[in-house]
């Protein structure tokens, strides 16, 4: 069974980077049926695409963040990643950690991580 | 980006109903639409895939329809688990975009 955990730091200062991690297990990240992405939920609202790491090594970002996110892929850890620079109180979400895959066109999300609070704060 | 705009934001229901609501994009995205559901505290399930595929493990009582820019998801008979907040997302154009979600609620 797939299972997919998020992990970091639940709070981050303003004008630092959040980094988060999701361990895959149950499953090989590396797989070319598969890709990750990252979603995030400020509390009380809504789902926000963070952004996509492909099996073909391509990164797709949300043009709202684009120029502070980064998406990674460890194989040797089975791990995805996200940063997140120069975080505001706005990047205080729940942040999920997901796969696509075939079925879903490589688009929509089959198995979600529980999420993680990242509050945002000094 | 595509805009996403879920009707209505609430629906007050009992069970057995069978409820309707709807999720419209700002342009066309052929079939490129999922549906989720979330209850408080947890991750979002996929319910619906492609617009109208029934993901595997979830009830038959679900489903999905329409193209282009309207789409609708139905349950035939509301359940006490399925009091929970309804997402649509497309694929169809970066970025994925998520509709602002309807709150199925006990009348």
């Amino acid at each position: 069974q797939l299972q997919l955990q998020e992990s970091g730091p639940g709070l981050v200062k303003p004008s630092e980077t959040l980094f988060l991690t999701c361990t895959v297990s149950g499953g090989s990240i590396h797989s070319s049926s598969y890709d990750w992405g990252w979603i995030r939920q400020p509390p009380g609202k809504g789902l926000e695409w963070i952004g996509s790491v492909y099996s073909s090594g391509s990164t797709y970002y949300n043009s709202s963040l684009k120029s502070r996110v980064t998406i990674s892929v460890d194989t040797s850890k089975n791990q995805l990643s996200l940063k997140l620079s120069s975080v505001t109180a706005a990047d205080t979400a729940v942040y999920f950690c997901a796969r696509t895959g075939i079925l879903c066109s490589s688009g929509c999300f089959d198995y979600w991580g529980q999420g993680t609070l990242v509050t945002v704060s000094s | 980006d595509i805009q996403m705009t879920q009707s209505p934001s609430t629906l007050s229901a009992s069970v057995g109903d069978r409820v309707t609501f709807t999720c419209r994009a700002s342009q066309s995205i052929s079939s490129w639409l999922a549906w989720y559901q979330q209850t408080p505290g947890k991750a979002p399930k996929v319910l619906i895939y492609k617009a109208s595929s029934l993901q595997s493990g979830v009830p038959s009582r679900f489903s999905g329809s329409g193209s282009g820019t309207e789409f609708t998801l139905t349950i035939s008979s509301l359940q006490p688990d399925d009091f929970a907040t309804y997402y649509c997302q497309q694929y169809d154009s970066f970025p994925w975009t998520f509709g602002q979600g309807t709150k199925v609620e006990i009348k």
